[in-house]
């Protein structure tokens, strides 16, 4: 079956700019996750979604990053006044539930580049 | 907080070489363990997990054992593939923490 996929897969926008990423979660997936990736770091906790809300936002850097899951499956992570210190692969990742049981299959994630 | 530490790379072995990749954690309570791998242009796969002190994690030739005495999940393989070249991550969860928590990786390229 069809895994998470994200949107766009390469994102090259000018400092102070607005973006958005997206991610589609496999199909029936309750529990939805963001990581960000810096060059030469292991993935880092964002946000986590269980349904619609959002159940620990504790890895979101400042206030110029949001994230939505407004029907509990697609989730959208927006970033205001991006920075060049934005520029990471941001990775999506999606769980049957949101417990220690249950694996996190990741998505391929978007290169974000800021100019 | 929760941390994870493993070795540096990248390591460079021949074909059918014995691998070890270590790895040690920082974390309050009983943390479950894993081993992530990323292949060359894909995403992030499980390699295995063990959720308790003495467990061992194995999947495709590889093994982990949780070692709380010393903290760490060393990852172990035998006889290693060209095919398994790739980035390898250590991380941790920890209790009813949702967040997975990553070291920094550790690239692998197998030699013919």
């Amino acid at each position: 079956g069809a895994g998470v996929s994200q949107t766009p897969s390469n994102k090259v926008t000018e400092k102070g700019k607005y973006v958005e990423l997206r991610c589609d979660p496999i199909s029936g997936h309750t529990a939805l996750y963001w990581y960000r990736q810096s060059l030469g770091q292991g993935p880092e906790f964002l946000i986590y979604f269980q349904g619609t809300g959002a159940a620990d936002d504790s890895g979101l850097p400042n206030d110029r990053f949001f994230a939505v899951r407004p029907e509990g499956s697609v989730s959208t992570l927006k970033i205001q006044r991006t920075e060049r210190g934005d520029s990471a692969v941001y990775l999506c990742a999606s769980s049957i539930r949101g417990d220690v049981y249950n694996e996190q299959f990741f998505g391929p994630g978007t290169r974000l580049t800021v100019l | 907080g929760d941390s994870v530490t493993q070795m540096e790379g990248p390591v460079t072995l021949s074909e059918e070489a014995f691998l070890t990749i270590n790895c040690t954690y920082t974390a309050t309570g009983y943390p479950s363990l894993f081993w992530y791998v990323q292949y060359p242009g894909e995403g992030l796969q499980l390699l295995l997990k063990a959720t308790k002190a003495d467990d061992k994690g194995s999947n495709k030739g590889f093994e982990a054992t949780y070692r709380k005495e010393t903290t760490s999940f060393h990852l172990e393989k035998g006889s290693v593939q060209v095919s398994d070249s790739a980035v390898y991550f250590c991380a941790l969860r920890n209790g009813g923490y949702q967040k997975v928590t990553f070291g920094t990786g550790t690239k692998l390229q197998v030699i013919p």
